[in-house]
């Protein structure tokens, strides 16, 4: 049992480049979620989804997409990627909407 | 909105010894949870301890404890007989069924057990 797990760990992209997270999870849960980690900000959610095929708009959507077309995947997708996208990214599930895990964490570097 | 607000950026505590985290939060929901998550220096986000609402009795494990004033929308964490391994970012979070499952943290504290 793996848990949350993401891939890639780090990553450096240049200025409109365009990538994706990949985040898997082995739980059966419905709910995942992707966050971004910026210092002083704590965790802010990018979007979320609460079911295969369903994804939603968190607080900081903007520049990022993502598509769920398989209840254990959950991707996050840069299409251009600019400097102010150099964060962590977290991915977490849930069986309910609370109770997250979480995984390990991507470092993302923009130059 | 819902918003989560730890006042304390940084934080040390002498081994052994016991030391609290403040949390203050804004909602207007009546059903709801509230977190605390710990980040090691490995980043790994883990859970500590969690709050329904709707209970009285205050939450608690092993030696973790909160205060949940509910009026006073606080909830604060205890930790005692601090140990090394207990250096870590804290970070509140709350998440409520009216919010569309979203989760709000706050922005963190610093906790350095001191040897």
């Amino acid at each position: 049992n793996a848990g949350v797990t993401q891939t890639p760990k780090f990553r450096v992209l240049k200025t409109g480049q365009s990538m994706t997270l990949l985040c898997a999870q082995d739980m059966n849960h419905e709910y995942m979620y992707w966050y971004r980690q910026d210092p002083g900000m704590g965790l802010r959610l990018i979007h979320y989804s609460v079911g295969e095929g369903t994804t939603a708009k968190g607080e900081v959507p903007d520049g990022y997409n993502v598509s769920r077309l398989k209840k254990q995947n959950f991707l996050l997708g840069l299409e251009s990627a600019a400097p102010s996208q150099t964060s962590v990214y977290f991915c977490a599930s849930s069986y309910l909407p609370w109770e997250q895990y979480f995984g390990p964490g991507t470092r993302l570097t923009v130059t | 909105a819902q918003t989560v607000t730890q006042s304390q950026p940084e934080m040390s505590v002498q081994e052994a010894e016991t030391v609290t985290l403040s949390c203050t939060y804004d909602t207007s929901e009546s059903n709801y949870y509230l977190f605390w998550y710990k980040q090691p220096p490995s980043r790994q986000m883990i859970l500590v301890i969690r709050q329904e609402a709707y209970k009285q009795q205050n939450a608690t494990e092993n030696r973790f404890s909160v205060n949940f004033q509910k009026a006073a929308k606080s909830f604060s964490l205890k930790i005692s007989d601090s140990q090394l391994g207990d250096t870590a970012m804290y970070f509140c979070a709350f998440g409520g069924r009216d919010t569309g499952n979203q989760f709000y943290f706050g922005t963190g504290t610093s906790l350095t057990v001191i040897p």
